[in-house]
């Protein structure tokens, strides 16, 4: 069974456009995370829910928007992508806020590319 | 500021040890984590250590910490080929509200 799974797994799409990203965790955590990880490989935090309830919001574009229906879900929608937003990105969820031992399990990432 | 440093690259053969160093920045950081990076997937834990330990031991992972000098080290033991990969450090500062802040990756290559 996949733990924190993402869809689409691969997405390209044109300058402009909007699109969303899906996570869904089967683990029952209650706080969910969006990373963004460059060309570098250098992985920055984006976004964190704990308990469908919005705890950081780094210094992120207005154009993206994260939203938690529930807390098994956390999806990410961005609007007028740009080149810059080429990157691949990472969905995560612990059971708990990780000010802690509580470990972070990783999706396996959806690889965007706007051409 | 925010920098958690590592070195970029490191390459050793088959059934050596690799060591792979982290300097992290808040001196106050309770934990602090290895992360494994295969290609083409997701981030998966390999350890921790709580900042009031020198050291811990898990299989073929060692983990020290010098908190004075604010150094992390992991070192794997009988490096085998499917132990290349990109290894993060992270820490949770104090201040940051738990957020998770990372190292820049070192890739790991075991030649045969």
């Amino acid at each position: 069974d996949t733990a924190v799974s993402q869809t689409p797994k691969y997405l390209v799409t044109q300058m402009g456009n909007d699109k969303s990203i899906k996570c869904e965790q089967n683990l029952g955590h209650d706080t969910m995370y969006w990373y963004k990880q460059d060309s570098k490989k250098f992985l920055k935090i984006m976004f964190s829910y704990n308990n469908k309830e919005l705890i950081i919001n780094e210094t992120v574009p207005n154009r993206f928007s994260p939203k938690s229906p529930d807390k098994a879900h956390l999806n990410l929608h961005i609007n007028s992508l740009e080149l810059g937003d080429s990157a691949v990105y990472f969905c995560a969820s612990s059971q708990g806020l990780i000010a802690s031992s509580y470990e972070q399990y990783f999706g396996p990432g959806t690889r965007l590319t706007v051409t | 500021g925010e920098d958690v440093e590592q070195s970029l690259f490191l390459s050793v053969r088959e059934g050596d040890s690799s060591v792979i160093n982290c300097t992290y920045t808040d001196s106050s950081s309770t934990y602090l984590y290895w992360y494994k990076q295969e290609p083409g997937a997701g981030l998966q834990l390999l350890t921790y250590i709580f900042s009031n330990m020198d050291m811990k031991q898990d299989q073929r992972l060692t983990v020290l910490l010098n908190k004075k000098d604010k150094h992390l080290s992991l070192r794997i033991a009988d490096t085998q080929t499917g132990d290349s990969a990109i290894y993060f450090c992270a820490e949770i500062p104090v201040d940051s509200s738990y957020k998770l802040i990372f190292g820049s990756g070192t890739r790991l290559l075991v030649r045969p």
